[in-house]
């Protein structure tokens, strides 16, 4: 069972570069959510979505866009990369609705330096 | 403004002793609490909640107390065993989709 799967791992981009961070989940969630870790920050917060073709802004969703036109996937684009936005990245997942404990289920993780 | 706080980056504590990490929140909206573990390299996951209806949960060497007056919640491990050293984040929620992380707190359980 792959729960909640991110990829790239490990991303280096030049300022100005665009890329998108991929989230995939087989749990069958409606709920699922980007966070970026920085240190001393914890965790923040990005965009999240209630289903699919549902979405909205978190605390900090300035420079990043998202989509989700399936449950099992919510990609996060970065559309012109700039060095503020080196952190590690983290999609969630939850059950939703009535079903809903709060629970969320995070992916390992997306390390992403911008030089 | 972080509106949960950890205000203790780090803790140390002995193998068999308790350890108590703090979290302080400032919305009065939040409703849902949650405990998250967190290992290097590796995503948090869950550990406990509790709603702000109670304020005690309990499950196995894990107990969340909450202080709704105070705006503060613990969480008490008991015995800390050495698997327990990560870095601990509290999250508070007025809904269920919205959820407000504090910056973490390292415990290290020393065998």
């Amino acid at each position: 069972n792959a729960g909640v799967t991110q990829t790239p791992k490990f991303q280096v981009l030049k300022t100005g570069q665009s890329m998108t961070l991929q989230c995939a989940q087989d749990m069958n969630h409606e709920y699922m959510s980007w966070y970026r870790q920085d240190p001393g920050m914890g965790l923040r917060l990005i965009h999240y979505s209630v289903g699919a073709g549902i979405t909205d802004q978190g605390e900090v969703p300035n420079g990043y866009n998202v989509s989700r036109s399936t449950t099992e996937d919510f990609p996060l684009r970065l559309l012109s990369a700039a060095p503020s936005q080196t952190s590690v990245y983290f999609c969630a997942s939850s059950l939703g609705g009535a079903q809903n404990t709060g629970e969320l289920f995070f992916g390992e993780g997306s390390r992403l330096t911008v030089l | 403004d972080q509106q949960v706080k950890q205000n203790s980056p780090s803790l140390s504590v002995q193998e068999g002793r308790i350890s108590i990490l703090n979290c302080d929140y400032t919305n009065s909206m939040f409703d849902y609490f949650l405990w998250y573990k967190k290992y290097p390299a590796e995503g948090p996951t869950f550990l406990i909640s509790i709603s702000s209806i109670k304020d005690k949960n309990e499950d196995g060497r894990f107990t969340v107390f909450l202080n709704k007056s105070a705006k503060h919640l613990s969480l008490h491990i008991v015995p800390s065993q050495p698997g327990d050293s990560a870095v601990y984040f509290c999250a508070a929620s007025p809904l269920f989709y919205k959820f407000y992380f504090g910056s973490g707190t390292k415990l290290n359980v020393k065998p």
